[in-house]
């Protein structure tokens, strides 16, 4: 199995702050990687699919890169309503996984 | 829109059976593969299992953790998926997903999720 490491685990940012998530993969998933937003109480939302690409609706302050085994997504301008925990999950092979997930609080 | 709704969940003994539904509106239900994705209480995401679309003959993959005791099925006539859980253990304790798959670049993901139905395994 796929074993998909995020990190940081938690992180602490003010609004207006810019920040980084990194996933990394346990083998080569070429650019089979979504990345999710989960709210407390809330079901997750895609933001990014195949490492890069937009969900639609999804602003552009939210940007995923990276291919093989080393993914980032940032978001810029960090806004209330992004304060929540970001998954990233790889559909390269099964059984799908995802990592364990970056709490993003306000400081 | 697209609109996912599971429903069947709740309170089972170890060692029971329990079945989920998931209901989509919204887009061509037949044409998509389809996830069942869940979460323990204050724990991360763990995906349960997909089934394919009728090109590829319903056929199914499961996480280990659940092989041999769950099974998905569907009913496009019905636009509709579910979630045959058997020999219920407490770790099967979690809210339950059904997600919606979208097709890129060569392969199938997780794309928009459900509001999710919460199964509680406890005697």
């Amino acid at each position: 199995d796929i074993q998909m490491t995020q990190s940081p685990s938690s992180l602490s940012a003010s609004v207006g702050d810019r920040v980084t998530i990194t996933c990394r993969a346990s083998q080569d998933i070429s650019n089979y990687l979504v990345w999710f937003q989960q709210k407390p109480g809330k079901a997750p939302k895609s933001l990014i699919y195949a490492a890069s690409s937009l969900q639609s609706g999804v602003p552009s302050k939210f940007r995923g890169s990276g291919s093989g085994t080393d993914f980032t997504l940032s978001i810029s301008s960090l806004q209330p309503e992004d304060f929540a925990t970001y998954y990233c999950q790889h559909y390269n092979s099964y059984p799908l996984t995802f990592g364990g997930g970056t709490k993003v609080e306000i400081k | 829109e697209v609109q996912l709704v599971e429903s069947g969940g709740g309170l089972v003994q170890p060692g029971g059976s329990l079945r989920l539904s998931c209901a989509g509106s919204g887009f061509t239900f037949s044409d998509h593969y389809m996830d069942w994705v869940r979460q323990a209480p204050g724990k991360g995401l763990e995906w349960v299992g997909r089934t394919r679309n009728k090109a590829y003959s319903y056929t199914t993959e499961y996480a280990a953790s659940v092989k041999g005791r769950f099974s998905i099925s569907r009913d496009d006539s019905k636009n509709s998926m579910y979630l045959q859980m058997n020999s219920l253990k407490t770790e099967d304790t979690a809210v339950y997903y059904c997600a919606l798959c979208s097709y890129s670049g060569g392969n199938w993901y997780t794309d928009s999720w459900g509001q999710g139905t919460l199964v509680t395994v406890s005697s």
